[in-house]
């Protein structure tokens, strides 16, 4: 069964540094996302991306945050001056229409 | 402000037990509602989800929610639990359906154990 893949699995970066997380959504899905969740707190949503665009975003998405889509087959979230409260859990999804969103496993950012 | 609450942080039920997880959202107009569980090192997986219609929707792995109305509540039942339950359970509501939006509200989660 197809599944949504996120790498690397862990990352630990310092202070100031960015970060690039990638994202490998199911092949023939159309609509991506990127949540996360700090530890102990809820799932929060980052962004929405369809037809190559932004389609919404939360105010947590600051100017810090961008999303790409390379290549067609790769969603990445880049983070250009990591903060400590970056630190969490980045959870990438991708759905096929709107109402089905199936989630990566994660990738836990740690900035020191 | 729209929210969703899930009152247990914890829950421990007997394997073979019936199970219910609370869930409780806030919002002016109903939602679209969903159950997602994860366990371990995994992600977040679909149990089910609720849009209109019948108000008991059945989802995957023997679960069941029932969305009602006047206590804006969606809880999520099971009437026997097996041991590979045991999991991370998420309640979550998406406000904006329609165009290309869909961004999910999720409550902080309800960590399920299952005593053997």
């Amino acid at each position: 069964e197809p599944e949504v893949t996120q790498t690397p699995s862990h990352q630990v970066t310092q202070m100031g540094q960015e970060v690039i997380l990638r994202c490998v959504p199911i092949s023939n899905h159309l609509y991506f996302y990127w949540y996360r969740q700090i530890l102990g707190q809820k799932v929060e949503f980052l962004v929405s991306f369809y037809n190559n665009e932004i389609s919404e975003k939360s105010e947590i998405f600051d100017d810090q945050f961008s999303v790409e889509r390379p290549d067609g087959s790769n969603f990445t979230l880049k983070i250009r001056s990591t903060k400590l409260e970056d630190s969490a859990m980045y959870f990438c999804a991708s759905g096929r229409v709107e109402d089905e969103q199936y989630f990566g496993p994660g990738t836990r950012l740690t900035v020191t | 402000a729209q929210s969703v609450t899930q009152p247990d942080i914890h829950i421990t039920v007997s394997e073979g037990a019936s199970l219910e997880l609370r869930c409780n959202y806030s919002y002016g107009a109903t939602p679209y509602l969903f159950w997602y569980v994860q366990s371990p090192g995994q992600g977040l997986q679909l149990l089910l989800k609720y849009f209109s219609g019948d108000t008991l929707v059945q989802g995957i792995k023997g679960f069941e929610a029932e969305f009602k109305r006047s206590q804006s509540s969606f809880n999520l039942r099971k009437p026997s639990v097996h041991w590979s339950d045991a999991a991370e359970y998420f309640c979550a509501v998406a406000l904006n359906y329609g165009g290309s939006q869909g961004n999910l509200i999720f409550g902080k989660g309800t960590k399920l154990s299952v005593k053997p």
